[in-house]
């Protein structure tokens, strides 16, 4: 079933300004990840939160954590053109009896207007 | 260098036809993943995979295999294609072990299969 949902689903903001997306997820997880997908490619790793850790930045990006309220948020300042990609959110359980891997949301599809 | 990458990029097959995808990682990761992302940019994974253990999500159907020849490799074979795997398959690795979830994945460009 999945996991991870990203809200908004689309995302339109001028160039320079800020981009919010955030992500709830619904069980116990080890680890909450973010992903970029520019159109027609692969994944990228963003950057990964631990369960224990509530706030992370690398670069322009900073991810929060709340594991109370299930939920992540990605924030990306200075938006650039280049940004312009789908962002996922994907989770990391461990289920004791076998691990179940990463599990992806749906994704918030970011453009950056120039 | 590639980190992850797969062949074909682009597979249009027939109905009923067989194909394989390959996938190769030169990470020396232990553990290697089949994706499948449908038309809707949903991503759900297939297989975890190292030489040791498999785990298959219990929605894939038996028609999809995964085969490794060495750590290195992991290709997807597919029997008797059906309308619906039409998708895009993107393979990864890990230093994780099997499905553990724990570390980044890097993912491989993707091979979009069309079945006509």
């Amino acid at each position: 079933s999945q996991q991870g949902e990203e809200d908004p689903q689309a995302l339109s903001i001028q160039e320079g300004e800020n981009a919010t997306m955030n992500c709830s997820y619904k069980t116990s997880i080890n680890n909450l990840q973010w992903y970029r997908q520019n159109s027609g490619r692969g994944l990228v790793h963003l950057i990964l939160i631990r369960s224990n850790e509530r706030e992370k930045h690398s670069g322009r990006l900073r991810v929060t954590l709340d594991t109370s309220k299930k939920s992540s948020s990605l924030l990306i300042t200075a938006s650039r053109a280049a940004d312009t990609a789908s962002y996922f959110c994907a989770t990391a359980m461990y289920s004791g009896g076998g691990a179940d891997g990463l599990t992806f949301g749906k994704g918030t599809h970011l453009i950056i207007q120039p | 260098d590639t980190a992850v990458s797969q062949t074909p990029k682009y597979l249009v097959t027939q109905m009923g036809n067989d194909k394989s995808i390959k996938c190769e990682q030169n990470l020396g990761h232990d553990t290697m993943y089949w994706y499948k992302q449908d038309s809707k940019k949903f991503l759900k994974i297939m297989f975890s995979y190292n030489n040791k253990e498999l785990i298959i999500n219990e929605t894939v159907p038996n028609r999809f295999s995964p085969k490794s020849p060495d750590k290195a490799h992991l290709n997807l074979h597919i029997n008797s294609l059906e309308l619906g795997d039409s998708a895009v398959y993107f393979c990864a690795s890990s230093q994780d072990r099997v499905g553990g979830g724990y570390n980044e994945q890097f993912f491989g460009p993707g091979t979009r299969l069309t079945v006509l």
